[in-house]
């Protein structure tokens, strides 16, 4: 089952925080963050694993909430070059052969 | 330089066709997808493998074929029985199901 994603789209100026969630109704091994720029193929940005640690670099980082479900992407001082859609994806907590299953993105635009 | 690559980069076919997407890594992965992307939409699987000789249907593998005869290579075939093949293809690989995606630059495929 597809995670839902929020918001949809967001539109920030350079310089603006923002937080884009990812939700899901089943047991979650691991979250998958993608950043895509338009015509282009996505690229990893972090996973975060169950009992894992929050992950970050610079200044993106995420959250995982096993109990919950949810995973949280937050991007501070925002930069021109974060524009695009982010996708995350996740894996389920059951049996091996789980497939990473991708939200349907939250479009980002940082305008000057 | 380890990478995934595809080709070609933009396909035009005629409607009855079938046609093949080329999809090769030198990353030594042992997991290999393929996905399709409509325009404004996510990422939806269609096939995957997770080893040579084997490969299993994903999320829309209707009127669609893939062989697995080599690590390095995983083509997709889109035949005549696809109903709307016009689309963004990627194709993805990962050293198992659990691990990140690494996509290729991905194949435009349009029908006339």
């Amino acid at each position: 089952q597809q995670p839902v994603q929020s918001p949809q789209a967001v539109i920030l100026r350079e310089g603006e925080d923002a937080v884009i969630n990812c939700s899901s109704s089943k047991a979650l091994y691991s979250v998958h963050w993608y950043r895509q720029k338009h015509g282009e193929a996505p690229v990893f940005l972090m996973i975060l694993l169950k009992g894992g640690e929050q992950k970050g670099h610079e200044k993106i980082s995420a959250s995982f909430n096993e109990k919950k479900q949810q995973s949280s992407l937050y991007l501070t001082a925002s930069q021109l070059s974060y524009s695009g859609t982010y996708f995350c994806g996740t894996v389920g907590d059951n049996n091996a052969g789980n497939m990473l299953t991708f939200g349907g993105g939250t479009r980002l635009m940082v305008k000057p | 330089d380890g990478g995934i690559t595809q080709s070609p980069k933009y396909l035009f076919r005629k409607e009855g066709q079938n046609v093949t997407l080329s999809c090769e890594q030198n990353l030594n992965h042992d997991a290999m997808y393929w996905y399709r992307q409509d325009p404004g939409q996510g990422l939806r699987l269609i096939y995957y493998s997770q080893i040579v000789n084997d490969f299993q249907k994903g999320d829309i593998a209707e009127g669609y074929s893939v062989s697995r005869e080599k690590k390095e290579s995983f083509p997709l075939t889109v035949t005549s029985a696809q109903k709307n093949p016009t689309a963004f293809y990627l194709c993805a690989s990962s050293i198992n199901s659990y691990n990140e995606q690494f996509f290729g630059p991905g194949t435009r495929l349009t029908v006339l």
